[in-house]
């Protein structure tokens, strides 16, 4: 069965400091892989998202993720966290040709301090 | 362009009683899908539809339904009301979830049952 983890409920960073959220994924075939981030009170807004076009995938907001199959990872990195990154993030996959239904990871919450 | 509009956004019922949860895409997009968020399950996936026809379906038990009309606007039912039903109920569109791989979100429809 596929799923999705996502290491640390809340990571706490300060303005300026890299920003690094883990997923990890099982799977025994190539996943689609999605990170999507929602702000209070909000749905969810796409980051970016893993079609096999790329490993290293560049998303809104100055956010990128690498697929490195080896460590069956898609971690989600920014260089310098903005406090308006303070929000939730969510890691998703998909194995079905419908990216509609996607299976989501437990979220991360990020502060960020100034 | 107009977002995703779900209605209503907040609704107190009692257990028992049944839901209709409305949901109306972004102009051009066919596909639909449904997904429960909880703090303890996390985000769920309901079902998606596409041009009126259900394409995929979650494991929910069938008191959760769902339809999507012509004019691809959806609506999602739930039945005989249940406390652990309280959740916030998102919805996503998209022009082919086969084909963009994304997904916009409405702002949910938070659900409540006492």
């Amino acid at each position: 069965a596929q799923s999705v983890t996502q290491l640390g409920s809340h990571v706490s960073v300060s303005e300026g400091a890299l920003v690094l959220l883990r997923c990890n994924y099982s799977s025994s075939v190539p996943p689609y892989l999605f990170w999507y981030v929602q702000y209070p009170n909000q749905g969810l807004q796409l980051l970016l998202k893993y079609t096999s076009a790329a490993t290293l995938v560049k998303g809104i907001n100055g956010f990128e993720a690498e697929f490195k199959k080896s460590e069956t990872s898609f971690h989600l990195t920014k260089p310098s966290a903005h406090m308006s990154d303070a929000a939730e993030y969510f890691c998703a996959v998909s194995l079905t040709d419908s990216w509609g239904k996607l299976q989501f990871g437990a979220g991360t919450q990020v502060v960020v301090t100034p | 362009k107009a977002g995703v509009t779900q209605t209503p956004r907040y609704l107190i019922k009692t257990r028992g009683q049944q839901v209709t949860l409305s949901c109306s895409p972004i102009s051009g997009h066919r596909s639909v899908s449904w997904y429960q968020q909880t703090p303890g399950q996390g985000l769920q996936f309901l079902f998606e539809y596409f041009s009126e026809t259900q394409r995929n379906k979650g494991n929910f038990p069938g008191r959760f339904s769902g339809r999507q009309f012509s004019n691809s606007r959806s609506e999602m039912n739930v039945s005989t009301l249940e406390l652990g039903d309280s959740a916030l109920y998102l919805c996503a569109s998209s022009l082919d979830s086969r084909e963009t791989g994304e997904l916009f979100f409405g702002e949910g429809s938070r659900l409540t049952v006492l």
